[in-house]
């Protein structure tokens, strides 16, 4: 069974700093994704990661994949308050398409 | 583009009521699936289908029906509903495990009380 654990679970940052968000799972997979969740809203698609080395940037968001290690990182280049939300990392199962879900991590940002 | 969209966005129901939570999609994707969102729990897959005619369990089915008669629609039916089955619903669609674009799509939540 494939598990997926995020860490930390609660993140509260200043403005202005960096910090990571890693994802790790449990079994092989080579594809990967990130979410975004606003309160009360559906998950909005960051990144789509789907070979090993993959690197992705976004404004000051970057994520990047080794399935080697079986490890995604979220990282966050001088916070700001729009970025507070919950933040999801999914892992595809080498089967096809069905998605596991980490559980999250509560990002708030701090003026 | 309407994308994936769910019916109703909120819902109240009694213990034994049975409901039908609608799901369809407009980008001819091949899979679609159902998750229940709780408070610190992530989201768990409840069921999926590969396309047209084929449905199959994900990690917490029981309690729910799912079927899927055309590649827009995938219902989810709650046969009879339990305090426990309160949840934020969220459907999901992708073009499926044979395209490497396989970015899912999310819907816009159904959150569904039971008392």
């Amino acid at each position: 069974e494939l598990k997926v654990e995020q860490n930390p679970l609660f993140l509260s940052m200043q403005e202005g700093k960096n910090y990571t968000i890693y994802c790790n799972y449990s079994t092989t997979s080579d594809r990967l994704y990130w979410y975004r969740q606003d309160p009360g809203k559906s998950l909005e698609s960051l990144f789509v990661l789907l070979s090993n080395g993959a690197v992705k940037q976004e404004g000051r968001l970057m994520a990047s994949l080794d399935t080697k290690a079986r490890l995604s990182t979220l990282h966050i280049t001088a916070a700001v308050h729009d970025l507070s939300a919950t933040y999801f990392c999914a892992v595809e199962e080498t089967s096809g398409s069905r998605l596991t879900f980490g559980e999250g991590t509560q990002l708030t940002v701090n003026p | 583009n309407a994308g994936v969209t769910q019916t109703p966005k909120f819902q109240v129901l009694k213990t034994g009521q049975s409901m039908t939570l609608q799901c369809a999609q407009d980008m001819n994707h091949e899979y679609m699936s159902w998750y229940r969102q709780d408070p610190g729990m992530g989201l768990r897959l409840i069921h999926y289908s590969v396309g047209a005619g084929i449905t199959d369990q994900g990690e917490v089915p029981n309690g729910y029906n799912v079927s899927r008669s055309t590649t827009e629609d995938f219902p989810l039916r709650l046969l009879s509903a339990a305090p426990s089955q309160t949840s934020v619903y969220f459907c999901a669609s992708s073009p499926g495990q044979y395209n490497m674009n396989t970015e899912a799509f999310f819907g816009q939540g159904t959150r569904l009380t039971v008392v």
